[in-house]
């Protein structure tokens, strides 16, 4: 079974642009988790996408957003990128209803310069 | 609101001996209870996890236990090894299936 993949492995930006960052569920899977973990720190929970909706979203400004599809992947889009946003983004995928455990992709280290 | 706190923030221990770290929860809803491992530049894998109707759990060398009333939970590690060397995570569940998580504890195994 294959495992929660993400694309880029690595994202350089420079600071006032757009990021979009993207998440491919474990088949199966319905929701979708994104957590942002910068260096060396824990993880801060971003977003929850379920059956397509957003379910619930961390603290954190509006230009952090994204949306799910219809096949159950996700992209998560960052606009007007500061320095700070640097860090390493995780997907994480859950199965659905009566199941907590959640699953984790790689990430993706993004850089802003 | 929900909160997880976990302690100590680091821990370095010789290899060989046990390493244990502590969780305290503040919803007394919740009813599960995962510990995650993150390797240097790895993801984060669930390495064992508990429900609140059972007050330990084991796998070879790692046990979790659980006090409800307390509501504190705990990771014990034994016989320590260098690859034990990682970043662990604890997590309560919250409301609608959500994990609360704790800050993470930096695990050093010294040869």
């Amino acid at each position: 079974e294959a495992g929660v993949t993400q694309s880029p492995t690595h994202l350089i930006k420079t600071r006032g642009q757009q990021a979009t960052l993207r998440c491919s569920p474990i088949s199966g899977h319905t929701s979708v988790y994104w957590y942002q973990q910068a260096l060396g720190l824990g993880l801060q929970f971003l977003l929850w996408y379920d059956e397509g909706e957003e379910r619930n979203r961390g603290n954190f400004p509006p230009r952090f957003s994204g949306r799910q599809f219809p096949n159950y992947s996700s992209e998560l889009n960052v606009n007007a990128l500061e320095l700070e946003d640097s860090a390493l983004y995780l997907c994480a995928s859950r199965i659905g209803l009566g199941h907590y455990e959640q699953y984790f992709g790689p990430g993706t280290r993004l850089t802003v310069t | 609101g929900e909160n997880v706190e976990q302690h100590p923030s680091t821990l370095s221990v010789q290899e060989g001996d046990s390493a244990v770290i502590k969780c305290t929860y503040s919803d007394s809803a919740s009813n599960y209870f995962p510990w995650y491992k993150q390797e240097l530049g790895k993801r984060p894998q669930l390495i064992i996890d508990i429900r609140s109707n059972v007050g330990e759990k084991k796998d070879q060398r790692i046990a979790v236990t659980l006090n409800k009333t307390a509501k504190h939970f705990s990771l014990h590690i034994t016989e320590t090894q260098p690859e034990d060397s990682a970043v662990y995570f604890c997590a309560a569940s919250g409301s609608n299936y959500q994990l609360i998580w704790g800050a993470g504890t930096k695990l050093i195994i010294k040869p």
